[in-house]
């Protein structure tokens, strides 16, 4: 069975980095879009991207381009989400999901846990 | 962008009551919109998918129907377990979005 299995909370201080991970198990890694999704606390969803982890291709929401980066290791079936230059606005629950094809369209169906990251000096 | 307006907000059922949430879309998306479930300090669960399609597992009281730009999500019968989060998203056109979410409980 599909299972996203990502990494643990993070405290990071503004204006740092931080990269989280979401390993893959129970398909083909390379075969299926990775999605990533931020939710604030008591917000809604908001889509970030995904990558094609078969050749690296990647599509973003415009909102987070410069503050999000995509990136997939087929050797060891797990996809990255690095942000940059943190403020307390990207504190949320980060999520990666697997895509599922529906006519025509990918959409991101099968999630991981979810990644805390809290931004604070 | 497409707007996805969600309703109600939030919303207070009982035990076998029926109960519906609405997505309207500000464009047209046809039937790719999804209805995920998320329970508290839990990660969404695919529940309807391509607006009418019940997803595996998915208890057969929860429903999916459209008409034209609205989009709702029925439960036939509340249960208990179905207090949760409910969100939808459009997957037509880049940026995918969300709806902003309707909290269900239990009255």
């Amino acid at each position: 069975q599909v299972q996203l299995q990502q990494s643990g909370a993070e405290l990071v201080k503004p204006g740092s980095s931080v990269k989280i991970s979401c390993k893959a198990s129970g398909y083909t890694f390379t075969s299926y879009d990775m999605h990533w999704i931020k939710q604030q606390p008591g917000n809604g969803l908001e889509w970030i991207g995904w990558i094609y982890p078969g050749n690296g291709n990647t599509k973003y929401n415009q909102k987070f381009n410069g503050k999000a980066t995509l990136t997939a290791d087929k050797s060891s079936s797990t996809a990255y989400m690095q942000l940059s230059s943190l403020t307390s606005e990207d504190s949320a629950v980060y999520f990666c999901a697997r895509a599922t094809y529906y006519d025509g369209t990918y959409y991101p169906s099968y999630w991981g846990q979810g990644v805390m990251v809290t931004v604070s000096s | 962008d497409i707007q996805m307006t969600q309703s109600p907000s939030s919303l207070s059922a009982s035990l076998g009551d029926r109960v519906t949430i609405t997505c309207r879309a500000s464009q047209d998306i046809g039937n790719y919109l999804t209805w995920f479930q998320q329970k508290p300090g839990k990660s969404p669960r695919r529940m309807i998918y391509g607006a009418t399609n019940l997803a595996a597992g998915v208890p057969s009281r929860f429903s999916g129907s459209r008409s034209g730009s609205d989009y709702s999500l029925t439960i036939s019968s509340l249960e208990s377990e179905d207090v949760a989060d409910y969100h939808c998203l459009q997957s037509i056109q880049y940026p995918f979005t969300f709806g902003s979410g309707t909290k269900l409980e239990i009255k």
